[in-house]
């Protein structure tokens, strides 16, 4: 079965930084394609990065430049780094596998809460 | 980025009730919609992929249709377990997104 399990979630200033990790079981992380989506008050569910098995990465507009996705294949899970962090980028933040014939979410880890206050 | 628009927001049934529940994609998608799930306190579920298809293990009185820009997941006979948040998700193109979502209550 597979399994993902998401840590490194908790209170941050603005403008400070945390990593996100969902470590894996089930599955090669390094050879799917990974998301991380979050879920916020004010825009609901929102995908957030995603990164193919080759490497590729992508990012939602409102993270571009500063949060970074990132694995490692000898701990076989997924991170995301985030910077500059605001107010709106409070939520849960959940990793997912994406099917990468159809891009749907099809294995999601429980979430880990992100709140950024003063 | 390609808007995903739900409704209702909310509805409240009974037990047995059949439902529908409406996503409408900004523009044609094809058939590249998904449902999702979601209970409180926990990860979305993901129900039905490519419009129709339904995901290993879920029941067969979830179905899903539409194309181009409408879509309606339909639930027959409804379940006390089905009392749940639905979503909609587009995956024709980046940036991947969702539906507002549609809150199923019991009347």
């Amino acid at each position: 079965d597979v399994q993902l399990v998401e840590s490194g979630g908790g209170l941050v200033q603005p403008g400070g930084s945390l990593r996100l990790s969902c470590a894996a079981s089930g599955l090669t992380v390094s050879n799917n394609y990974m998301s991380w989506v979050r879920q916020t008050p004010g825009k609901g569910l929102e995908w957030v990065s995603l990164i193919y098995s080759g490497g590729a990465t992508y990012y939602a507009d409102s993270v571009e430049g500063r949060f970074t996705i990132a694995r490692d294949k000898s701990e076989n899970t997924l991170y995301l780094q985030m910077s500059s962090l605001r107010a709106d980028d409070t939520g849960t933040y959940y990793c997912a596998t994406v099917v990468w014939s159809d891009y749907y979410f099809e294995h999601w880890g429980q979430g880990t809460l992100v709140t950024v206050s003063s | 980025d390609i808007q995903m628009t739900q409704s209702p927001s909310s509805l409240s049934a009974s037990v047995g009730d059949r439902v529908s529940i409406t996503c409408r994609a900004s523009q044609s998608i094809a058939r590249s919609l998904n449902w999702y799930q979601q209970k409180p306190g926990r990860a979305p579920k993901l129900l039905i992929f490519a419009t129709s298809i339904l995901q290993r293990g879920v029941p067969s009185r979830f179905t899903g249709s539409g194309s181009g820009t409408d879509f309606t997941l339909t639930i027959d006979s409804l379940q006390p377990e089905d009392f749940a948040i639905y979503l909609c998700q587009q995956s024709y193109n980046l940036p991947l997104t969702f539906g507002q979502g549609t809150r199923v209550d019991i009347k």
